[in-house]
């Protein structure tokens, strides 16, 4: 089955402690990225990976870092969480190649909690 | 720049009642534009697509149909039933590029 995996599903932290989200696809996609979703401002793009090791800012991504040494695998790191980091959290892959009507498949979601 | 611009919710109709949902987008060039549904503790789905002018896209009695001269993918449903209750993401994707641009979402209850 087709899917994106993201662990953990919930994750209440305090402030300034590191911490790592995984996720995982199993579908060779080659892009992949990071989302956080806030009520009234949607889903907005933290970091994305063309392929590996290839990695760059979206358009929030003060605060976080990403890794991309494998094609399956992409963590989003938050080396001191803050509680402005508070946020549901969601992983996405898709094929790449500029195909613009390749589909998206996200994970579940991770909400955090940073107090 | 990019936007999408949905109506803001929450939306709440009775069950068998008629649904639109406006979406309008600010892009250049030709975006591909998508519906994507989150239904309560999920991730969002593809609910449905269309990748250029005039163009139906359409699933589980669904519907929205890209119209250029407007810049609106409006999603529509004849009947909706309780279970379609979620929220509603209008998002497009530019040609050359995988990064996709949401809406703020739409908050779908449907009442029995």
């Amino acid at each position: 089955e087709a899917q994106v995996t993201q662990n953990p599903r919930y994750l209440i932290t305090v402030t300034g402690k590191k911490l790592t989200v995984t996720c995982s696809q199993n579908m060779n996609h080659e892009y992949m990225s990071w989302y956080r979703q806030d009520p009234g401002l949607g889903l907005r793009q933290i970091y994305y990976s063309m392929n590996v090791e290839v990695t760059d800012k979206g358009d929030v991504p003060e605060g976080y870092k990403v890794s991309r040494k494998e094609k399956r695998n992409f963590p989003l790191i938050l080396e001191s969480p803050s509680p402005n980091q508070t946020s549901l959290y969601f992983c996405a892959s898709s094929r790449s190649r500029g195909q613009s009507n390749t589909e998206a498949f996200f994970g579940q979601g991770t909400r955090l909690t940073v107090v | 720049g990019n936007s999408v611009t949905q109506m803001e919710g929450p939306v709440t109709l009775s069950e068998e009642a008629f649904l639109t949902i406006n979406c309008t987008y600010t892009a250049t060039g030709y975006p591909s534009l998508f519906w994507y549904v989150q239904y309560p503790g999920e991730g969002l789905q593809l609910l449905l697509k269309a990748t250029k002018a005039d163009d139906k896209g359409s699933n589980k009695g669904f519907e929205a149909t890209y119209r250029k001269e407007t810049t609106s993918f409006h999603l529509e449903k004849g009947s909706v039933q309780v279970s379609d209750s979620a929220v509603y993401f209008c998002a497009f994707r530019r040609g050359a590029t995988n990064k996709l641009i949401f809406g703020t979402g739409t908050l779908l209850a449907v009442q029995p």
